[in-house]
Formats: structure tokens, sequence, C-alpha cells
């Protein structure tokens, strides 16, 4: 069964500092992979998705993630990040050609001053 | 357009009762998947429908159930609640089935005394 793995449960960086969140799925042929931000008392939103084509995805609020398959990972970057970026990222996986997002535990960004 | 909807925002019930929440879908998308959040963890897939169809299931009993509308409402029901079931419970709506981008809504957080 896909699974999903973030290993940092807590990422606190300096604003301005560039940030690296770590995603790692199980090995399947093919998979589309997602990246969710979640403030505090929140929904879910989405930042940027793979589903094919280039392997660099630049998404919405300065943020980019590369698929990387040999190494089955989805790492999300920022370059400079803001106070405003402090939230809870997650990542999804889904098994082209099934219904269901499987989740990482989450990682919990903070942004210090 | 309007995004995807939740009601209500908190509820608190007892070990034993009812409980029904309510999700109301972007205007043409077929599909609703529910997640339930635990606190400190990664959405967990509950359940799909498509077009008033259950699409697919999660590793949840049956005691959790689900309806869609045609009017892109759903509900999803639990019964014989559980202490265990306290949790965000979030709705997210896509245009088909299969693996097109969720779109969540805020949540309902559920607590079980």
């Amino acid at each position: 069964a896909q699974s999903v793995t973030q290993l940092d449960s807590q990422v606190p960086v300096f604003e301005e500092a560039p940030v690296e969140l770590r995603c790692n799925y199980s090995s399947s042929v093919s998979v589309y992979l997602f990246w969710y931000v979640q403030y505090p008392n929140q929904g879910l939103q989405l930042l940027l998705k793979y589903l094919s084509g280039s392997t660099l995805v630049k998404g919405i609020n300065g943020f980019e993630a590369e698929f990387n398959k040999s190494q089955t990972s989805f790492h999300l970057r920022k370059p400079s990040v803001h106070i405003s970026d402090t939230a809870e990222y997650f990542c999804a996986v889904s098994d082209q050609g099934t219904y269901k997002y499987i989740f990482g535990t989450g990682t919990r960004l903070k942004v210090l001053a | 357009e309007t995004g995807v909807t939740q009601s209500p925002t908190h509820l608190i019930k007892t070990r034993g009762q009812q409980v029904t929440l309510r999700c109301s879908s972007q205007s043409g998308h077929n599909t609703v998947s529910w997640y339930q959040q635990a606190l400190g963890q990664g959405p967990q897939f509950i359940f799909q429908y498509y077009r008033e169809e259950e699409n697919g299931r999660g590793n949840f009993p049956p005691r959790f159930s689900g309806l869609q509308f045609p009017n892109y409402s759903s509900e999803l029901n639990v019964n014989a609640l559980e202490l265990d079931d306290s949790a965000l419970y979030l709705c997210a709506s896509s245009l088909g089935s299969g693996t097109d981008t969720q779109y969540f809504g805020p949540g309902t957080r559920l607590t079980v005394l």
C-alpha cells in the first residue's frame, strides 16, 4: 500500500532564510503528488501538484517542489520565507487510477523573526 | 465561484450518540471525499462519493456512512460515537472521480465526551 513519510515534524527557520520540507513516498509505477498548507483552524489549501511532465513544479506563494522518481521524493522548497508562511504543511500522494489521497503526518513550519 | 463549505464549525457529542456533518461542494464538482484528521496527524481517507454513489472507502467501520445529493451537498453520518472519533472532519470536492485535484473545506471539529 502507498505511504508517505514526512521526516521532520517541526522546522524552525528565520525569516528570509530558505527552507526545504522533505517528503518521501513508497515506490509505485505512477503517482500524483501534492503539497497542501493548513493554517490554524482552517482547512487545507493546495500549494502545488505534480501530475506529469516537468519534474520542477512551481506553486503559489513562491513555493516549488521537485519530483525525483529515483529517490521517490517530492521535497518542497522556498528561497525566502516570511512570517506568514508559519503553518502546517502536508504532502499527499495518489496512485494513478485510484481515488484517495494518502497524507503524511505533516511538518510544522515556524518562521522566526 | 464559491468554495467548499462545511457545517457546523464545531460540535460536541457524547459517546454513543449519532452525528451528521454537512458539506457543500463547489458547483459542478461531482465528487466529494471525506477525511478524518486527528490532532497532530494528517488527514485519513474515509470514503468518496461520485454522482451519489460510494466510489471507494478507507479503513473505517460501517458506522461511518455518507450521502451525496444532486445539489452538490453531502453528509457524513457517524453512529455510536466513540471517544476516538474526536477529530477534524474535512470534506473535499473535485470535478470527477479518480485523481482530479481535491479542494478542501474548513472542516468540522467534533468532540466526543
